[in-house]
């Protein structure tokens, strides 16, 4: 099993549809979750740090859900420059500062 | 705005040559990471370094590839001798370990390598 999860998707939604991605992790000792979005041929890009009470910002929520292992976004009234793949990252438990990233959701938002 | 920065941003080789990529981390960051993407194996950690040490390179086939920090502004990623499955996109990314929590990373804009 991967250390961190991901549905590569694609998910093809229309404009203005709510669409959620979910990312599952294997070590129960993870502490620190983010969602990071990358447009074809650039860099990935932090979206959000995932708070264990969960955070909002804008149309954009994470959640994350220890008992089940998982970190969730979700992206309401989503536009058509929110296409892009999003990946999870969970950090390692040594807590050296490295982020274990998943394969990534492809979004497409359709006209 | 502080980013991390890296050169080349495209490098077309011929195999066996020798690639120096260099990465700048952003100013205070005491961790540096190399990773390397490709559409098969998405994004794969080669290494990294806190406070210029480094802590892991398990990622990296040691016989051709090599990273070090000279100093804190500096980070680089050797492959020598390069070969064609080499060809992909490597990236720096650059973060504050404060604590055990919220160690966000940065990346650079990459270095696109294709080996011939």
């Amino acid at each position: 099993r991967k250390e961190v999860e991901q549905d590569p998707g694609p998910f093809n939604v229309p404009e203005g549809a709510t669409v959620a991605f979910n990312c599952t992790y294997s070590n129960s000792a993870s502490q620190s979750f983010f969602w990071y979005r990358q447009d074809c041929r650039k860099e990935p890009k932090l979206l959000m740090s995932v708070y264990s009470s969960g955070n909002e910002d804008g149309r954009f929520t994470a959640q994350l859900n220890r008992a089940s292992q998982y970190i969730s976004l979700l992206i309401r009234d989503s536009k058509l420059s929110d296409s892009a793949t999003y990946l999870c990252a969970v950090n390692s438990p040594s807590n050296t500062g490295k982020l274990i990233f998943g394969q990534g959701t492809t979004l497409q938002v359709k006209p | 705005d502080a980013r991390v920065t890296q050169t080349p941003r495209h490098k077309v080789t011929e195999m066996g040559q020798e690639v120096t990529m260099r990465c700048q981390p952003i100013l205070g960051h005491n961790t540096v990471f190399w990773y390397r993407q490709t559409m098969m194996q998405g994004l794969e950690l080669l290494a990294y370094f806190r406070n210029r040490a480094p802590l892991d390179d398990s990622g990296m086939p040691k016989d051709r590839f090599s990273a070090e920090m000279p100093d804190a502004t500096l980070a680089t990623l050797k492959i020598q001798p390069s070969e064609p499955r080499d060809s992909a996109v490597y990236f720096c990314a650059s973060g504050l370990l404060r604590d055990r929590i919220y160690n966000e990373q940065f990346f650079g804009p990459g270095t696109r390598l294709t080996v011939l």
